[in-house]
């Protein structure tokens, strides 16, 4: 199984709203990331936890805040985000963040920021 | 850091005839190329990757050729089908000076390969 599950598929917010999305993985995989992708461009790195752990962050404005709370899950919560946050919001996976290895990536979320 | 850039930007073909995409990569520690194809809302899927250590490898239609030396490498596919059409990323992977990979992976801007029946 290869499957990373994210929720919601869409989610529409304000400005002022805050709310989460959510990624999960059963592979046993030790490194997950969030990417951000435009229409039409490619995914842009965001952040990367390695064993539970905040490993890179791509100075990504504070009203982007990641959590892993197992090596299963990890979050995203945003608050107070701006329209040009708008995007599809992606999660990956790999077995390891320290070596070459394929990223397994989710669905992804599309956000809508009015 | 790492750049990645990817040429064409669109691609037509008739179904039948090959595909090629290509990219280069600026910095020489990259040791990982994956190929993620991603069809219209859905997510990118790994279709084929090469290490630094391989010039080539194939996997049924797909082809993918490593040049270490002119840091490019390229996607081929073969006998197109329609069900082809999606936009195509290649990617590279920075290692750092221990051999280890920070697992970044750097894309380049996509190909949106269109083929006609």
């Amino acid at each position: 199984d290869t499957e990373v599950t994210q929720t919601p598929k869409h989610l529409v917010m304000g400005m002022t709203n805050k709310k989460s999305l959510k990624c999960e993985q059963h592979m046993g995989h030790r490194a997950m990331y969030w990417y951000k992708q435009k229409a039409k461009k490619p995914p842009e790195l965001m952040f990367v936890y390695s064993y539970e752990k905040l490993s890179i962050n791509e100075s990504v404005p504070s009203r982007f805040s990641p959590e892993c709370p197992n090596s299963s899950l990890l979050n995203l919560h945003l608050h107070a985000l701006q329209p040009e946050d708008s995007a599809l919001y992606l999660c990956a996976s790999s077995q390891v963040h320290t070596a070459a290895n394929i990223q397994y990536f989710g669905a992804g979320t599309r956000l809508s920021v009015l | 850091g790492e750049n990645v850039e990817q040429h064409p930007s669109t691609l037509s073909v008739q179904e039948g005839d090959s595909a090629v995409i290509k990219c280069t990569y600026s910095d020489s520690a990259s040791n990982y190329f994956p190929w993620y194809k991603q069809e219209l809302g859905k997510r990118p899927q790994l279709i084929i990757d090469i290490r630094s250590n391989v010039g080539e490898k194939k996997d049924q239609r797909i082809a993918v050729t490593l040049n270490k030396t002119a840091k490019h490498f390229s996607l081929h596919i073969t006998e197109t089908q329609p069900e082809d059409s999606a936009v195509y990323f290649c990617a590279a992977i920075l290692s750092n000076a221990g051999g280890t990979s920070y697992g970044k992976l750097t894309f380049g801007q996509g190909t949106i390969l269109t083929v006609h029946p």
